[in-house]
């Protein structure tokens, strides 16, 4: 778990807040992602960048908005969300997109 | 599009079993096909990885086996323990869509 950290780790925000979640890989891959995973269905794949690159967008609401300054770190902007965001985000890195992916513990979000 | 389907969705069981857990999953181009598990609330902890051109990949007590033509992989878990109670999921990683797609998982409880 320490190779992939997230915070924060727990979030409950109100429709209009604008707030950020951020992911940082420790094990030196070149590829991100973010996932959804809400209750009873599978993860969703949002985002994947390689080499800080965007490389699948997977027809996210543009309420969410990634940014990956660097391939160590990925945050995930949040605006205007809806009480159906509320969900648990997680975040996964890879040595490139065909590799293992590893899990950071994820943020748990609640929109109110 | 891929999909994948784990069977059973739950699973309880005396501690020293052995059990078998099944993944299926409709686009049998894949590039390899990753098992997790999930605690509660938490992150993803990946727990075997097997690469298309091969057919099991053992870890511990775990194995695991894929039979790519036929869309199929299986997750052996041999005596089977209490700290072993977690969610697995199955995750196909389809090249042609460069993403990995998850199972709803299955969900074992295992009874001291």
């Amino acid at each position: 778990e320490t190779g992939v950290t997230q915070t924060p780790r727990h979030l409950v925000m109100g429709m209009t807040n604008k707030k950020s979640l951020k992911c940082e890989q420790h094990l030196g891959h070149n590829a991100m992602y973010w996932y959804k995973q809400s209750a009873k269905k599978p993860l969703e794949l949002m985002f994947v960048y390689n080499f800080k690159e965007q490389t699948e967008n997977n027809s996210v609401p543009s309420r969410f908005s990634p940014e990956c300054p660097n391939s160590s770190h990925l945050f995930l902007h949040l605006h205007t969300l809806q009480p159906e965001d509320s969900a648990l985000y997680l975040c996964a890195s890879s040595q490139d997109v065909g590799g293992p992916q590893y899990f950071g513990p994820g943020t748990r979000l609640t929109v109110l | 599009k891929q999909e994948v389907t784990q069977i059973p969705a739950a699973l309880s069981v005396p501690e020293g079993e052995n059990l078998v857990l099944n993944c299926s999953f409709t686009d049998s181009a894949i590039y390899n096909l990753q098992w997790f598990r999930q605690d509660p609330g938490k992150g993803l902890t990946s727990l075997l990885l097997i690469q298309s051109s091969q057919r099991e990949q053992t870890s511990g007590r775990l194995n695991a086996s894929l039979d790519k033509s036929s869309g199929r992989s299986t997750l052996y878990i041999a005596a089977s323990q209490p700290g072993d109670s977690a969610t697995y999921l199955c995750a196909p990683h389809s090249g042609g869509y460069q993403k990995v797609t998850f199972g709803i998982g299955t969900k074992l409880q295992v009874i001291p």
